[in-house]
């Protein structure tokens, strides 16, 4: 019945050491995103996927990458993860046209923790 | 840009009364506004939306309404319940398929 599905749920990584995160969807939604939350705030975009199309938010640090090799599939990479990294991670999807779009459906979230 | 601002940042009520919350948002081309309910350790949850068409939708013991003119939106709970005690958000969009956010509200309900 999982429709976002997040790997890992908590992931431990060292200062520096990259990280990989991953998000898979059932619903076959063309737009996935990936945010960034930390205690007590509103999730924050980091980009979007519409299709293959890469969106990247103008505050986004180069440090945050991602990927989308498939409808499904998508992966945020940390490439030199830092202490102020550590949040919550979430992806979302949604319908990118027609009447429901706008309607983001989130993920469970990958707990970061950098050492 | 585009800003939501939330009202109240937390909120206890007792169990069986009435929950607001409130939204207030600055761009007028705004025409989608959901709540998500989030619990601790988890990803947010979609509990009810409006589209700018309505004024109104109501989902069982959750409404929510919407006010254009004053650009203005409210989540409201009735004969809440503990398990209403979660983390609050709203948040706006105008045709594009990004969210802006409200910054949260904590609701505790005691029973």
């Amino acid at each position: 019945d999982a429709m976002v599905i997040q790997n890992p749920r908590y992931q431990v990584t060292q200062f520096g050491k990259p990280v990989t995160l991953s998000c898979s969807q059932t619903l076959n939604h063309n737009v996935m995103y990936w945010y960034q939350q930390k205690s007590s705030q509103a999730p924050k975009l980091l980009f979007h996927y519409y299709d293959k199309d890469f969106n990247n938010e103008a505050d986004t640090p180069d440090n945050f990458q991602s990927r989308r090799p498939n409808t499904s599939f998508c992966f945020l990479d940390i490439r030199s993860p830092g202490l102020g990294d550590a949040a919550m991670y979430l992806c979302a999807t949604s319908w990118g046209a027609g009447q429901v779009r706008g309607e983001q459906f989130f993920g469970p979230g990958t707990r970061l923790t950098v050492l | 840009g585009e800003n939501v601002e939330q009202h109240p940042s937390t909120l206890s009520v007792q169990e069986g009364d009435s929950a607001v919350i409130k939204c207030t948002y600055s761009d007028s081309a705004s025409n989608y506004f959901p709540w998500y309910k989030q619990e601790l350790g988890k990803g947010p949850q979609l509990i009810i939306d409006i589209r700018s068409n309505v004024g109104e939708k109501k989902d069982q013991r959750i409404a929510v309404t919407l006010n254009k003119t004053a650009k203005h939106f409210s989540l409201h709970i009735t004969e809440t319940q503990p398990e209403d005690s979660a983390v609050y958000f709203c948040a706006a969009s105008s045709n594009t398929d990004k969210l802006i956010f409200g910054t949260g509200t904590r609701l505790q309900v005691f029973p």
